[in-house]
């Protein structure tokens, strides 16, 4: 079974830093494309960041690009993402995916999220 | 950006009825569109992609039909645990892909 457990959440300053991180387990994490996703408080959805197997390919949504970095550890299977010069528009629920290796450009994987908060 | 619009935003019905959600793109995505469903305190769940294949363990009452600009989700008779949240998402211009803002399925 399919499995991916986000950490790494928390309350932080606007301004302020955060590593998080996603465990997989259950398929080759190696073999496939990964993504972060996140989430408004009450809000929808909207893609954050994407890498390939290796970690040599990686896309932004513009609105994190230059704040955000996206990597992965595949002798751990864990996916990262590490958020810098935080802002309040920042907080929601980030999810980490997996991209369909079969229909490329669906998440047909989902963890369950953990909760960003930037705030003073 | 392709952006992807929902109607309605919520959606009021009995269970045993038929809900009918829409989804428009700014500009055509042929058949690259993804349906999920997302019930609260979960992360998301594909039901649908290329517009009208269901996803795997996906029951029959969920069917998906359109292309190019305009999409429609269909639960033929909603059962209880249909209730939730159902987002579309275009696949065929990147990055981004995006989503639409989404419609909560309520009980009417």
């Amino acid at each position: 079974e399919v499995q991916l457990v986000e950490s790494g959440g928390g309350l932080v300053q606007p301004g302020g830093s955060l590593r998080l991180s996603c465990a997989a387990s259950g398929f080759t994490f190696s073999s496939y494309w990964m993504t972060w996703v996140r989430q408004p408080p009450g809000k929808g959805l909207e893609w954050v960041a994407n890498i390939n197997q290796d970690g040599t390919e990686k896309y932004f949504v513009d609105s994190v690009k230059g704040r955000f970095t996206i990597s992965r550890d595949n002798a751990k299977d864990s996916l990262y993402l590490q958020m810098n010069s935080l802002r309040a528009e920042d907080t929601a629920v980030y999810y980490c995916a997996r991209v369909d290796d079969y229909i490329w450009g669906t998440f047909d994987s989902w963890g369950q999220g953990t909760l960003v908060t930037v705030s003073s | 950006e392709i952006v992807m619009t929902q109607s309605p935003a919520t959606l009021s019905v009995s269970p045993g009825e038929r809900a009918t959600l829409s989804c428009r793109a700014s500009q055509s995505v042929s058949s690259n569109l993804a349906w999920y469903q997302q019930k609260p305190g979960q992360g998301p769940r594909l039901l649908i992609y290329g517009a009208s294949t269901r996803a795997t363990g996906i029951p029959a009452r969920f069917s998906g039909s359109g292309f190019g600009t305009e999409f429609t989700l269909t639960i033929s008779s909603l059962q209880s645990e249909d209730f939730a949240a159902y987002y579309c998402q275009q696949y065929n211009k990147w990055p981004p892909w995006t989503f639409g803002q989404g419609t909560k399925v309520e009980i009417k």
